[in-house]
């Protein structure tokens, strides 16, 4: 079974400050995806990367896909109250009859 | 345009009963995606229908089920409902089946007792 593994599990940081959530795993993804979730609402899709390597940048968020394609990376620069929320990466496999399979998540409160 | 809406919103059940869940995906959009989300598991993949179609399947029991109508309107069914049920239960929609976008609905919440 595919399995992504999200580091930290929980993120309690100041306004302002900077952080790096990991996305990683042993297996190929042909994309990855990262989505934020607030409490009582579906995620909500942020980004999608697909080439190894990549990087996409949407405001204050930066997004990595690593060269091998197992991992990712999502560095949010001088967090705001507003970035709260639960983050999630999803990987679409390579081969079998999963359409995503989704991180473990990061749970973030960034404190005013 | 309108987002995809899923119906109830939330649902207390017994065990041993069955339950239907409702998605409306957004207009247009052909593929919807079935979620169930726990504390426990996070987010994990049921299955997903395109044009009526199962296109892929997430390593659930044969209890969880589901359809989708010719007007892209699907259904998920669990039979025999057991207390590890008990879920957040999310449909995404897509354009189409190998699109990377997808969204997601607010859920249903589903207790079972």
């Amino acid at each position: 079974t595919q399995l992504l593994e999200q580091s930290p599990q929980f993120l309690s940081i100041q306004e302002g400050e900077n952080l790096t959530v990991y996305c990683n795993s042993s297996s190929v993804f042909s994309s990855l995806q990262w989505y934020r979730q607030e409490p009582g609402e579906g995620p909500v899709l942020l980004v999608t990367v697909v080439t190894g390597g990549e990087v996409k940048k949407l405001k204050r968020l930066t997004f990595q896909f690593g060269d091998a394609r197992k991992d990712s990376s999502l560095h949010i620069t001088a967090a705001q109250p507003g970035d709260t929320g639960l983050y999630l990466c999803a990987g679409a496999p390579t081969s079998g009859t999963y359409k995503y399979i989704f991180g473990t998540g990061t749970r973030l409160k960034v404190l005013a | 345009k309108a987002g995809v809406t899923q119906t109830p919103r939330y649902l207390i059940k017994t065990r041993g009963q069955q339950v239907t869940l409702s998605c409306s995906p957004i207009s247009g959009h052909r593929s919807v995606s079935w979620y169930q989300q726990t504390p426990g598991q996070g987010l994990q993949f049921l299955f997903e229908y395109f044009s009526e179609t199962q296109r892929n399947k997430g390593n659930f029991p044969g209890r969880f089920s589901g359809r989708q109508f010719s007007n892209s309107r699907s259904e998920m069914n669990v039979s025999t409902l057991e207390l590890g049920d008990s879920a957040l239960y999310l449909c995404a929609s897509s354009l189409v089946s190998s699109s990377y976008e997808q969204y997601f609905g607010p859920g249903t919440r589903l207790t079972v007792t």
